[in-house]
């Protein structure tokens, strides 16, 4: 069973930083694509960043809201995908969720973690 | 970016009802589409994938259809558990793009 937990939300000031981390298992974490998405409060989802696994190059994509301030990255030996977020805004508050390739159609893909609530405030 | 439009934004429905969602893209996306359903305070679930294919676990009253610029979600028979938003998402063009959501409701 695909299982995603993220965990590393909380409240953090303007201008801060914080590191989400999602932990992974019932798949092949090493040959998955994955992928960051957000909800702000009561909001829609967007997407904001994917980094391919390492056969494929191990590369980031990001939203143009968050290019240079967010940073995906991966530790295979852990299972684990993270999301380092820094020079945050009031406007990044949200639900983040980490997600199995969003358009795969493998039997790991297409999943997403119960998500983590970051709050940016003062 | 490629813009995803649904429609309704919002629907009210009965139980056993037909109900079809329409989600239609500003350019041509092929197959590129996946459907997902949300409940309030829960994470999406994936119910489609590539326009019409239907993810492992999810039950067969939904069903996905279309090519191109134009794609339908169809919900055979509604049962109480199908109330809830859904989501279109295009992972064609970069970035991937949602729409905006169909949130259905009892009547």
């Amino acid at each position: 069973e695909v299982q995603l937990v993220e965990s590393g939300g909380g409240l953090v000031m303007p201008g801060g930083s914080l590191r989400l981390s999602c932990a992974a298992s019932g798949f092949n974490f090493n040959n998955a694509w994955m992928s960051w998405v957000r909800q702000a409060p009561g909001k829609g989802l967007e997407w904001i960043g994917r980094i391919k696994n390492k056969l494929d190059g191990g590369t980031t994509d990001y939203a143009v809201p968050v290019k240079g301030r967010f940073t995906i990255s991966r530790d295979d030996s852990k299972n684990t995908l993270y999301l380092q977020m820094n020079s945050l805004k009031t406007e990044d508050t949200a639900v983040y969720y980490c997600t199995t390739a969003l358009g795969g159609k493998q039997p790991g893909d297409g999943y997403w973690g119960q998500g983590t609530l970051v709050t940016v405030s003062s | 970016d490629i813009q995803m439009t649904q429609s309704p934004s919002s629907l009210s429905a009965s139980v056993g009802d037909r109900v079809t969602i329409t989600c239609r893209a500003s350019q041509g996306i092929r197959n590129d589409l996946g459907w997902y359903q949300q409940k309030p305070g829960k994470a999406p679930k994936r119910l489609i994938y590539a326009a019409s294919s239907l993810q492992s676990g999810v039950p067969s009253r939904f069903s996905g259809s279309g090519s191109g610029t134009e794609f339908t979600l169809t919900i055979s028979s509604l049962q109480p558990e199908d109330f809830a938003t859904y989501y279109c998402l295009q992972h064609n063009g970069y970035p991937p793009t949602f729409g905006q959501g169909t949130r259905l409701e009892i009547k």
